[in-house]
């Protein structure tokens, strides 16, 4: 069980914009800083989001993030077919003084 | 250009203790700011962090395995070897190494290695 909570999947057509949430509390998402990941099947995690909403250089601005309260947000717009993918929340956790992940969302392009 | 690379065994048998070296270049654990974490991904499962070593030797383990875990760094060879004792078959994953830079992206982990799949089987 992650200590960050995700939808398992996600799917959407090409062109329109999905949201996938990530939840949390107040020892994590409350108060510290919501990262994204992407995952394309078999490499490794991408950062994708940084601090709750900031893009690392070469990240499409189709993919944004924001936060409010206890709870964090991936938007992507103009879906694309190599969008399909795991998505990963992160956060650090005050109480557990550990970083943490949501459980992953896979997302389909349909 | 920063790489990570992690090493180490790919069959380990139960009860045995694993050791895993992460090997990196394009930057030094002795820079302000920089830190490396051990993640691992069971089959079709989600990420989890285990440990964290900073440029100042902090470090950090994931309460749920802390007794098994021990990070250290070499900052002469470049490398920060993770150990994990009493291993057990629900502790098969791909293992991978990251890096941190805390001024640039904070706790987000930025560079990543390949990773290593270990499986634990006897």
């Amino acid at each position: 069980q992650s200590v960050l909570t995700q939808p398992p999947s996600a799917s959407g057509t090409p062109g329109q914009r999905v949201t996938i949430s990530c939840s949390g509390s107040s020892s994590n998402i409350g108060s510290k800083y919501v990262y994204w990941y992407q995952q394309l099947p078999g490499t490794a995690p991408k950062l994708l989001i940084y601090r709750n909403s900031q893009r690392p250089s070469g990240v499409p601005d189709r993919f944004s993030g924001s936060k409010s309260g206890t709870s964090a947000s991936l938007d992507i717009s103009g879906l694309r077919s190599e969008d399909e993918s795991d998505y990963y929340c992160a956060a650090w956790d005050d109480s557990l003084s550990a970083a943490v992940f949501g459980g992953g969302t896979q997302l389909t392009v349909l | 250009q920063i790489t990570l690379k992690e090493s180490g065994p790919t069959l380990v048998k139960p009860t045995q203790t694993l050791t895993l070296t992460c090997t990196f270049s394009g930057f030094s654990l002795t820079t302000s700011g920089v830190g490396v974490g051990w993640i691992r991904q069971p089959p079709g499962k989600a990420l989890e962090c285990l440990a964290l070593i900073y440029w100042d030797d902090d470090r950090h383990y994931s309460p749920s395995l802390k007794s098994r875990l021990t990070i250290t760094k070499d900052t002469s060879k470049n490398q920060v070897v993770l150990t994990m004792t009493n291993m057990d078959p629900v502790d098969t994953a791909t293992y991978y190494c990251a890096h941190q830079e805390r001024y640039n992206y904070g706790d987000g982990f930025d560079y990543w290695g390949q990773g290593t799949l270990v499986t634990v089987s006897s």
